[in-house]
């Protein structure tokens, strides 16, 4: 039972446009979320989070939203550059836990930041 | 500031063996959670120490367990090695109530 899912596995976008992933989830007690950056032979790299009691939390050039009547969230890269390309993770953790808690993986996007 | 580091990078084993995967965490940090990364998958839980006591475990059967010690490095140690346990296997280090920093991980092969 898949509890937080990401339905696109891969993404392509042109050096300076803006990159959306999205990230669905289905277990309401989810009250903090987190995106991960992964490059090949390193660990996940913490990105950004948001808080249910937010619905936008923004950092440079990363801006989540989240969405809880429709229980989905979305990252926006805006400008999009090629250091960006990586898989992102959406994750999920509940009961107050925070970051440090277990955290649920969604399968990850593949985004490819084209010159 | 040294970040989290596990070794080995890679091993082989074959079915029924069993293996133990060493995680060394962020210096200030007194909590350590493993994650397994099987193929085209996310990071799935496994299990959680705070200050070398267990604290939350995910689906994983009792062959799955742990260590912290009292410098917070962890092990992970699995026994009677089945094929599915091939994947990658990822240390993530913090402090109560920070975001989670992951080592680059050990790759396992289980032949």
């Amino acid at each position: 039972d898949q509890q937080v899912k990401q339905n696109s596995p891969s993404l392509s976008v042109q050096e300076g446009r803006i990159s959306i992933l999205n990230c669905d989830y289905t277990n309401s007690m989810f009250d903090y979320f987190l995106w991960y950056k992964k490059y090949p032979a390193e660990g996940p790299t913490f990105l950004i989070s948001i808080s249910s009691i937010k619905d936008k939390n923004e950092d440079g050039r990363f801006t989540v939203f989240l969405n809880k009547s429709a229980k989905h969230l979305s990252l926006h890269i805006v400008p999009s550059q090629p250091g960006d390309s990586a898989v992102y993770f959406c994750a999920a953790s509940e009961n107050g836990g925070g970051a440090t808690n277990k955290l649920i993986f969604g399968t990850g996007t593949l985004l490819a930041v084209q010159p | 500031e040294t970040g989290v580091t596990q070794s080995p990078t890679h091993l082989i084993k074959t079915r029924g063996q069993q293996v133990t995967l060493r995680c060394s965490s962020q210096s200030g940090h007194n909590t350590v959670s493993w994650y397994q990364q099987a193929l085209g998958q996310g990071p799935q839980f496994i299990f959680q120490y705070y200050r070398e006591e267990e604290n939350g475990r995910g689906n994983f059967p009792p062959r799955f367990s742990g260590l912290q010690f009292p410098n917070y490095s962890s092990e992970l140690n699995v026994n009677a090695l089945e094929l599915d346990d091939s994947a990658l296997y990822l240390c993530a280090s913090s402090r109560i109530g920070d975001e989670q920093y992951f080592g680059p991980g050990t790759r396992l092969t289980v032949t």
